[in-house]
């Protein structure tokens, strides 16, 4: 079964400072990968999507990520926080739940708070 | 810009009673999701449906949950009896097609069970 982990439940960054979420799958090369993000009492949406083939993405926000097929990692960053960036960030990878059908299974998050 | 609809927004419940939630997706999805998230974790997913057929809610507690999509289009998910331990965020998602594309999520309903 596929399981996602995100190292560090609590990242704190400094306005202007490198964000870097870690995210790491587990079983084999996954078709897609996803990181969303949510805000204070709200839904998740979606920050970017890994396609097979590509292995930097770019997303909305100023935010990317980098596959690394070796390392088993899909780690966020952006170079420059700002403070609306203050979030909960989820990766997310495709888990086989039967025949042709697909779940996405979700890390357990990182808070990101950034600090004036 | 469309958007995935819920109600209410808010609810508290007693233990024992019953509860339903409602989720309107965006027009033209004909994949929504039922998804529960616990207070510092991420989404679980409950129930999924193309267009009007269940196609995976193994992770759905069947003997006090349930959920339809009569027509395809807007979606209820009940509890009956409330547990303490359902206390959570329930947030419905829809998408284009299938688990590929973008999910999007509606604002959620969070739950507290007294």
């Amino acid at each position: 079964a596929q399981s996602v982990t995100q190292l560090g439940s609590h990242v704190s960054v400094s306005e202007g400072a490198l964000v870097l979420l870690r995210c790491n799958y587990s079983s084999s090369v996954p078709p897609y990968l996803f990181w969303y993000v949510q805000y204070p009492n709200q839904g998740l949406q979606l920050l970017l999507k890994y396609t097979t083939g590509a292995t930097l993405v770019k997303g909305i926000n100023g935010f990317e990520a980098e596959f690394k097929k070796s390392e088993t990692s899909f780690h966020l960053t952006k170079p420059s926080a700002h403070m609306s960036d203050a979030a909960e960030y989820f990766c997310a990878v495709p888990e086989n739940s039967g025949g042709s059908n697909y779940k996405l299974t979700f890390g357990k998050g990182t808070l990101l708070t950034v600090n004036p | 810009e469309a958007e995935v609809a819920q109600s209410p927004r808010y609810k508290i419940t007693e233990k024992s009673q019953a509860v339903a939630f409602w989720c309107d997706p965006i027009s033209g999805h004909a994949t929504l999701y039922w998804y529960r998230q616990i207070l510092g974790q991420g989404p679980e997913l409950l129930v999924q449906f193309q267009d009007e057929s269940v196609v995976d809610d193994s992770q759905l507690p069947k003997d006090r949950f349930s959920a339809e999509r009569l027509k395809g289009v807007d979606s209820t998910l009940k509890i009956q009896p409330a547990e303490l331990g359902d206390s959570a965020m329930y947030l419905c998602a829809s998408s284009l097609d299938r688990w590929a594309d973008e999910q999007y999520f509606g604002p959620g309903t969070r739950l507290t069970v007294t």
